[in-house]
């Protein structure tokens, strides 16, 4: 079975800086990988996926990730982060034989300071 | 664009009384899944359904049941409701074309929370 780990539950970085959140998964195949945000009481949106091919995925608002597959990571990235990017980010992996059941990392918190 | 409409977005019960939850896809596509997320937790797999039948289950209780219909939609029927119940339930719908890939892209909708008092 599948497996997602975001290593850090709080994040905080200054408007303007740059953010990198972490994500490990476990999965026996190669896995779909995707990032998505959740700000308080709303839906998940989707920010970027994985599914093969190149391994750098651009994604919306500015955001990218880098699948590794020797260290089993899909790490998100934003080179200068803003206060409107304040939110919860969830790491989710599916498996083509799950049916696109997707199983969700902890989340990560990330606080923006002005 | 039409998204995944999810009623009601605010919903308040009591203990051991019975709650629906509906969830609308986008058009055309033929999947449904239902996920619920408690306080300070991720999303956690409910159940899914493609061209209304059952698809797969994940940690959903005995005492949920649900469905899709003819026109897609789909409904979470929730009984004998717990104080742990309370959640917020998320729908998302994708189109898997008549067949399973994980290509396929889900779509969230804005939730139903549930409080149960």
């Amino acid at each position: 079975a599948q497996s997602v780990t975001q290593p850090d539950i709080h994040i905080t970085v200054s408007e303007g800086a740059s953010l990198e959140l972490r994500c490990n998964y476990s999965y026996g195949a190669t896995p779909y990988l995707f990032w998505y945000v959740q700000s308080p009481g709303q839906g998940l949106q989707l920010l970027l996926k994985y599914f093969s091919g190149d391994t750098l995925v651009q994604g919306i608002k500015g955001f990218e990730a880098e699948f590794k597959r020797s260290q089993s990571s899909f790490n998100l990235r934003k080179p200068s982060v803003h206060w409107s990017d304040a939110a919860e980010y969830f790491c989710a992996v599916g498996a083509n034989n799950a049916g696109n059941m997707l199983t969700f990392g902890g989340g990560t918190r990330l606080m923006v300071k002005p | 664009a039409a998204g995944v409409i999810q009623s009601p977005r605010h919903l308040i019960k009591e203990k051991r009384e019975t709650a629906t939850l509906k969830c609308y896809p986008i058009p055309r596509h033929d999947t449904v899944y239902w996920y619920q997320q408690g306080p300070g937790q991720d999303p956690q797999f409910l159940i899914s359904f493609y061209e209304k039948m059952q698809s797969d289950k994940g940690s959903i209780p005995d005492r949920f049941s649900a469905q899709q219909f003819s026109d897609y939609h789909s409904e979470l029927n929730m009984s004998s409701l717990e104080l742990g119940d309370s959640a917020l339930y998320f729908c998302a719908s994708s189109l898997l074309a008549g067949g399973f890939s994980g290509a396929n892209v889900l779509t969230f909708g804005a939730g139903s929370r549930l409080t149960v008092l």
